[in-house]
């Protein structure tokens, strides 16, 4: 819920801009990567993936894109709309057992 | 539509008591998996299960069980609840490697 969102890193764009989060990755031997969306309340949500043979994968109005050179990931919003707003975390995994989240920026939406 | 469910979704205990929080998935996964998240903190693995009769220590794993019956459920137990399990615990369920989590429940322990 809410509690969730405080004291994160908060990118705040107004609506109609583009949104660009990062994430930086630990491990080198991570092969798939995934954005979740969380919102207030809720559990995490599924947004997009890629896996680490690819360097960008596009879906609706959002793209990732992966640097393995510097172990960044990047999540790009399109036309940020205000249900947009929500904590965005990555995750990165060398197999379904070794998962690890990262802590989540939050992105707030200026009407 | 299949689903990931969570019960209940808000729990007030008392410290020493046993607390036991439901998962039930519809979606046939073999996998499931149980998360706490706090602040400063990304999800943090508790346990987590591969198929029926199968459970396995995540890295946050001291005071709590979990049990697998049949597929569709993974129950955590925290045994003798304490302070420092407040925390939003969700459940997650996956065939491959993507991970579907349900609502959450929010526990605090007084």
């Amino acid at each position: 819920g809410e509690s969730v969102g405080l004291h994160l890193p908060t990118l705040s764009v107004q609506e109609g801009d583009n949104s660009i989060i990062n994430c930086a990755y630990s491990n080198s031997a991570s092969d798939y990567f995934i954005w979740y969306k969380q919102e207030s309340g809720k559990g995490p949500q599924f947004i997009i993936d890629i896996r680490s043979n690819m360097d960008k994968r596009q879906g609706q109005r959002v793209t990732v894109l992966l640097n393995k050179t510097v172990k960044h990931l990047s999540l790009q919003i399109a036309a940020t709309q205000p249900g947009d707003s929500a904590v965005y975390f990555c995750a990165e995994t060398r197999g379904y057992q070794k998962v690890t989240f990262g802590t989540g920026t939050k992105l707030q939406v200026i009407p | 539509d299949a689903e990931i469910t969570q019960s209940p979704r808000h729990k007030i205990t008392e410290t020493g008591r046993q607390v036991t929080l439901a998962c039930h998935q519809t979606w046939n996964h073999n996998n499931m998996f149980w998360y706490r998240q706090d602040l400063g903190h990304g999800l943090r693995l508790i346990h987590y299960s591969y198929g029926v009769q199968d459970t396995n220590k995540g890295e946050v794993s001291d005071g709590y069980s979990v049990s697998r019956s049949n597929t569709e459920d993974l129950p955590l137990t925290l045994e003798s609840a304490a302070s420092s399990q407040t925390s939003v615990y969700f459940c997650a369920s996956s065939e491959g490697e993507t991970q579907y989590f349900g609502p959450g429940t929010r526990l605090l322990v007084l």
